[in-house]
C-alpha cells in the first residue's frame, strides 16, 4: 500500500527555521516525483514545487522560489520542505503529494495520485 | 501563474446533478489533457477523483465524470449524495512545466 506519512504539527516563532518531512512507503521512492502543496487558513490549494528524488532536481512555482527549499534523502525515502526564516504568513497546512508516472508524450507527470495527511505549521510571536 | 478559476460554491439536492467549471488559459487547461480533480474534506488528505480530463481512478464512483472544452474543464457529480459534500479543486499541468490548482469550489448538498 502506497503511503506518504508527514511529520507532526509545528508551532514556531517568526524568524525561526523549520524542516518538515514526508516519508514514502509501499513503492520505489526514486521512481516518482514528490510535490509540496500549501493551504493557508480558509484558502485553496497552492502548488509550491516538486522534486525528483532520484537526482534531487527541483522545480518551484515562481511564487515560492526563494522562501522555501525542497529536498530529499532517497536513502530513507523522505522528502523535506524547509524554511530558514519563518514569517507569520507561513502559517498554513502543508501537504506532500506523489506525482503520477510521466506521460509518454510530454515526459511529465500529470496528476497527484497519493497525498500525505498534512502538516500544520503555525507561526506566531 | 494565476490560479484556475472555479465557482466559489455549488449546491444541489440529493439525487440531482451538479457541474463545477474550471477555467484556465491556453498555457494550461487549453494546451494539455492533463486536468485532474480532487475532493477535499477539511482535515483530511485531498483525494484524486479524475485525471487526464476524463479518467477515474480505481475505486472512484462512476457518478463522477470529467470533460473539457477549450480552456474550460468541468467536473459533473451525478446522483448527488450527502457524502459528496466537500471542497473540490481542479489542477492542470502548465507550459512552464509547473502545476496550478483551481480556486476551489465548496459543494453543498441541500
Amino acid at each position: 500500500e502506497v503511503q506518504l506519512v508527514q511529520s507532526g504539527a509545528e508551532v514556531k516563532k517568526p524568524g525561526e527555521s523549520l524542516r518538515i518531512s514526508c516519508k514514502g512507503s509501499g513503492y520505489t521512492f526514486t521512481t516518482y516525483w514528490i510535490s509540496w502543496v500549501r493551504q493557508m487558513p480558509g484558502k485553496g490549494l497552492e502548488w509550491m514545487g516538486r522534486i525528483d528524488p532520484s537526482d534531487s532536481y527541483t522545480k518551484y512555482s515562481p511564487s515560492f522560489q526563494g522562501p522555501v527549499t525542497i529536498s530529499a534523502d532517497k536513502s530513507i525515502s523522505t522528502a523535506y520542505l524547509q524554511w530558514n526564516s519563518l514569517e507569520d504568513s507561513d502559517t498554513a497546512m502543508y501537504y506532500c503529494a506523489r506525482l503520477s508516472p510521466p506521460d509518454s508524450y510530454s515526459g511529465s507527470p500529470r496528476y497527484f495520485d497519493y497525498w500525505g495527511q498534512g502538516t500544520l505549521v503555525t507561526v506566531s510571536s | 501563474q494565476s490560479a484556475l478559476t472555479q465557482p466559489a460554491s455549488v449546491s444541489g439536492s440529493p439525487g440531482q446533478s451538479i457541474t463545477i467549471s474550471c477555467t484556465g488559459t491556453s498555457d494550461d487547461v487549453g494546451r494539455y489533457r492533463y486536468v485532474s480533480w480532487y475532493q477535499h474534506h477539511p482535515g483530511k488528505a485531498p483525494k484524486l477523483m479524475i485525471y487526464d480530463v476524463t479518467n477515474r481512478p480505481s475505486g472512484v464512483s462512476t457518478r463522477f465524470s470529467g470533460s473539457k472544452s477549450g480552456n474550460t474543464a468541468s467536473l459533473t457529480l451525478s446522483g448527488l449524495q450527502a457524502e459528496d459534500e466537500a471542497d473540490y479543486y481542479c489542477s492542470s499541468f502548465t507550459s512552464s512545466n509547473t502545476y496550478v490548482f483551481g480556486t476551489g469550489t465548496k459543494v453543498t448538498v441541500l
